[in-house]
């Protein structure tokens, strides 16, 4: 079946480590996102990538970085920079956002400790 | 410019009821409007989609309502289930970027 894959599920922190989260797609999608959720706040847009090699930051993409070396993947690397790490992050990827929308994965859940 | 403003934030409705959520944009370069549901530890999935060119399209039980003069949609879920308890977000595109979601409103839907 195709679809979005996120690992892993539950990342722990520590202060000061950088850390990387998977997203894979099967789905031959050429666009792919990755948003933060926090209660009470929405999804919002960290980075996003519509072609391979090419990416742009989106609302808060400070502390974070990603790479689009495959059409199939989008890691994305929550850095030292980033100040408040613990969230919800979701990846997506879409054919046409107008027909079809997102697609988005389950998530991984990112704790500092 | 482009956020997407959502509320009710919480919304408690008993079964076989209406639940209406509202969203207000500013932005008139939106061209593409839809709504996503998500259960608790799940990603969201989509639910309905509208466009400007219309004013309703209706889904089964689920309602998109759009007022392109005032820039405000609302989603009705008609008969509503404790099966859609879950948390719902607006969310708003241009065609040249990536959607612009609202802050969510989470349904619960009482037996």
């Amino acid at each position: 079946d195709g679809g979005i894959t996120q690992s892993p599920k539950y990342l722990f922190r520590k202060e000061g480590q950088n850390v990387t989260l998977s997203c894979e797609q099967n789905l031959n999608h050429d666009a792919m996102y990755w948003y933060r959720q926090d209660p009470g706040q929405g999804l919002r847009l960290i980075y996003y990538s519509q072609i391979v090699n090419d990416f742009q930051k989106g609302d808060i993409a400070e502390g974070y970085s990603v790479s689009r070396e495959k059409k199939e993947s989008f890691p994305l690397t929550v850095t030292s920079a980033q100040k408040n790490p613990t969230a919800f992050y979701l990846c997506a990827s879409s054919r046409d956002r107008a027909n079809y929308g997102y697609t988005f994965g389950s998530g991984t859940r990112l704790t500092v400790v | 410019q482009q956020q997407v403003k959502q509320s009710p934030q919480s919304l408690i409705v008993q079964k076989g009821g209406i639940s209406i959520i509202n969203c207000a944009y500013e932005n008139t370069a939106f061209d593409y409007f839809p709504w996503y549901q998500q259960f608790p530890g799940k990603g969201p999935a989509l639910l309905i989609a509208i466009r400007p060119d219309v004013s309703e399209k209706k889904e089964g039980r689920f309602t998109i309502s759009f007022n392109k003069s005032a820039k405000q949609f609302s989603l009705h879920i008609m008969d509503s289930q404790p099966g859609d308890s879950a948390t719902y977000f607006c969310a708003a595109d241009t065609g040249r970027r990536a959607l612009t979601f609202g802050s969510g409103t989470r349904l619960q839907v009482q037996p």
